[in-house]
Parts: C-alpha cells; structure tokens; sequence
C-alpha cells in the first residue's frame, strides 16, 4: 500500500510568518504534488516535482516556494504567510506515468491569524 | 483550456436507491478522467479512472463510471447506495502539461449524503 506521510496535522501561523509543510513518500514514486483544498474551488495545484531537485509551478504558486532534496521528502514554504493562506494542503505522489493514480496523504490544516 | 465541471455541490439519496454523480469535461485531447472521494475526515482515495477502450469502467466498492465522449460526460454510478457511501466525489481530467508530463484538473467536487 503507497504511504504518503504529511506533518504537521494541524498548523496555526502569524501573519508573516515562515511555515514550512512537509511530506515523505516510501513509495518510491518520481512525481509529488501539493495541492490546496478550499470550499467552492475543489482541489487547486499549487507545485509539483518530477524528482529530487525538480520543482515545478502550478496552478497557483503565488505565494509558495516547494523544495525536493530527495525522492521521498517535498516540502511546500510559505516564506510571509497571510490569512489567504488558510486552507488544508494535501501532498500527493505518483509514479510518472501518464493516467497515473495518485497517493494522498492525509493533508495538514493551516490556520494562519 | 481544460476544465472540470461537476454541476452538483450537494447531492442526497436515500439507503437502497441508484446513485448517479455528474461529471462533465472540456478538453481538446483524448481524455483521461478519474474518480477520486474523500471520506469524512480522510484523505482522497482512488475510486477508477478511464483511459481508451471500454466506456464502462469498473472501480473500488461497486462503483462505476461511464464515459460518453458525444456529451463529454464521465458520470459516477453504483446500486444499491449504501449510508457508508456518503463522502465528497472528485471527478479530475488528466492533462498534458509537455513534455510527457501529465497534471490533474479537479472538479470542485459533489458531497454525497446517503440517509439510512
């Protein structure tokens, strides 16, 4: 069974604050993905990797930095986090294919004041 | 440009009757589609996904879907529902964002709500 792992759980952040979300994959999958849940948009890609040291734009990356310093681990950075920031973040793995299914991990909550 | 639309935010049923969630596509390219849902509290988990050939595709937990290319239509379906079934369905279209690289596109979702 593929295992995405997300920490923290749950986040509460200052205005202008860092925030760094982290995710690891044991599943030795080439792809990672964060994802942004919010009511009434869905799920909303933010960044991608396509492997360690890749990172790649998404949908709406205003805001965000990713980082891939390994196959398993892909962090999402909000360097001035603001309120508009508040959302549940979902990190994603894959292997690369296309039509690939992806593996979510159980997302982090961030609460940012 | 591609987009997902699932045009029912909120759908209720009762134990017993056919579900039919709605998912409609726009994209210029042979599609690929997916299910996704999210259980209360959980993560989302893959339901089936439609590539080429059959239009029928089969899932987990007795889903199915049915990809009609004539509406650009990949609506979710399963009978009997069953109250385990309530969750939020994702209907997502894969798209070739080059270099054989591929990105999903979800729908805004469709919160199932099967009373007992």
């Amino acid at each position: 069974e593929a295992a995405v792992t997300q920490s923290p759980r749950n986040k509460v952040a200052v205005t202008g604050g860092k925030v760094t979300l982290s995710c690891n994959q044991t599943n030795n999958h080439n792809n990672m993905y964060w994802y942004r849940q919010d009511t009434g948009h869905g799920l909303r890609l933010i960044h991608y990797s396509y492997g360690a040291g890749s990172t790649e734009k998404g949908d709406i990356p205003d805001g965000y930095k990713a980082s891939r310093p390994s196959q398993e681990n892909f962090s999402l950075i909000l360097e001035l986090a603001t309120p508009s920031q508040t959302s549940v973040y979902f990190c994603a793995s894959g292997q690369g294919r296309f039509a690939e299914t992806l593996y979510f991990g159980s997302g982090t909550r961030l609460t940012v004041l | 440009a591609q987009s997902v639309d699932q045009p029912d935010a909120h759908v209720t049923l009762s134990e017993g009757a056919s579900l039919e969630l709605r998912c409609s596509y726009s994209y210029s390219a042979a599609p690929y589609l997916f299910w996704y849902v999210q259980y209360p509290g959980q993560s989302l988990q893959f339901l089936l996904k439609y590539i080429t050939g059959d239009t029928v595709v089969k899932g987990t937990k007795g889903f199915e879907a049915e990809f009609r290319k004539s509406n650009s239509s990949f609506n979710l379906k399963k009978s009997p529902a069953h109250w385990s079934d309530s969750a939020k369905y994702f209907c997502a279209l894969e798209r070739d964002s080059g270099g054989s690289n591929y990105k999903l596109t979800f729908g805004k979702g469709t919160l199932l709500t099967v009373t007992p």
